[in-house]
């Protein structure tokens, strides 16, 4: 398996739908990251959670809301999104929190919302 | 506020050229660390730098990071169609360890 498993690779939602998003590391790795791309920006980071505890919220709107059931798993649910929220959502982890370590990132979920 | 900004945006080499992209930060760095990412692909990890004037190389990959550590560069030798990908730097938000400031990066295509 590889180290960061991201399911869907791709979604297509409506403006009304509900979604989730899954991540799922098998590197033992103490800190899960969600972050947006965008073209033509740099990569933002949305939330950050170190062993389950959320310690990081990005001023993301509150259409999505992250959930760590524990250190292996984070999930990213969507809801009421609108069309500017179209881009790749990628899951990493390390091995630490910190800046200090490198990430690892799945392979992105490319989202579209019409 | 911080910015980490990259040049050139794009490049285009023949295959066998060596190529380079720069980064520098507004603010001094504790550390650098440099990723790629090939088309339709997610970012990979390649290297973090630490010390002031660390220079460290992979097969034909060489990375430097600034005396002053506000800046660091990516420097490819021969490069090969399997070089191509965007090549992004990152560093530590100032005063925040837990974020990292990512830059634009360079995009690299390599012709045959």
């Amino acid at each position: 398996e590889t180290g960061v498993t991201q399911t869907p690779r791709h979604l297509v939602m409506g403006m009304t739908n509900k979604k989730s998003l899954k991540c799922e590391q098998h590197l033992g790795h103490n800190a899960m990251y969600w972050y947006k791309q965008s073209a033509k920006k740099p990569l933002e980071l949305m939330f950050v959670y170190s062993l389950e505890e959320r310690v990081e919220n990005n001023s993301v709107p509150s259409r999505f809301s992250p959930e760590c059931p524990n250190s292996s798993h984070l999930f990213l649910h969507l809801h009421t999104l609108q069309p500017e929220d179209s881009a790749l959502y990628l899951c990493a982890s390390s091995q630490w929190i910190g800046a200090n370590y490198g990430y690892t990132f799945g392979s992105g979920t490319r989202l579209t919302v019409v | 506020g911080q910015q980490v900004m990259q040049i050139p945006q794009y490049q285009h080499v023949q295959e066998g050229e060596d190529f380079t992209t720069y980064c520098n930060s507004s603010t001094t760095l504790s550390n650098i660390q440099w990723y790629k990412q090939r088309p339709g692909g997610h970012p990979v990890f390649l290297i973090q730098l630490v010390k002031s004037g660390e220079v460290k190389k992979q097969k034909r990959l060489t990375f430097q990071f600034g005396e002053a550590k506000k800046n660091s560069s990516l420097h490819i030798t021969a490069t090969q169609t399997t070089d191509v990908g965007t090549y992004f730097c990152a560093g530590p938000e100032a005063g925040n360890n837990r974020k990292l400031i990512w830059g634009l990066g360079t995009s690299l295509a390599v012709n045959p």
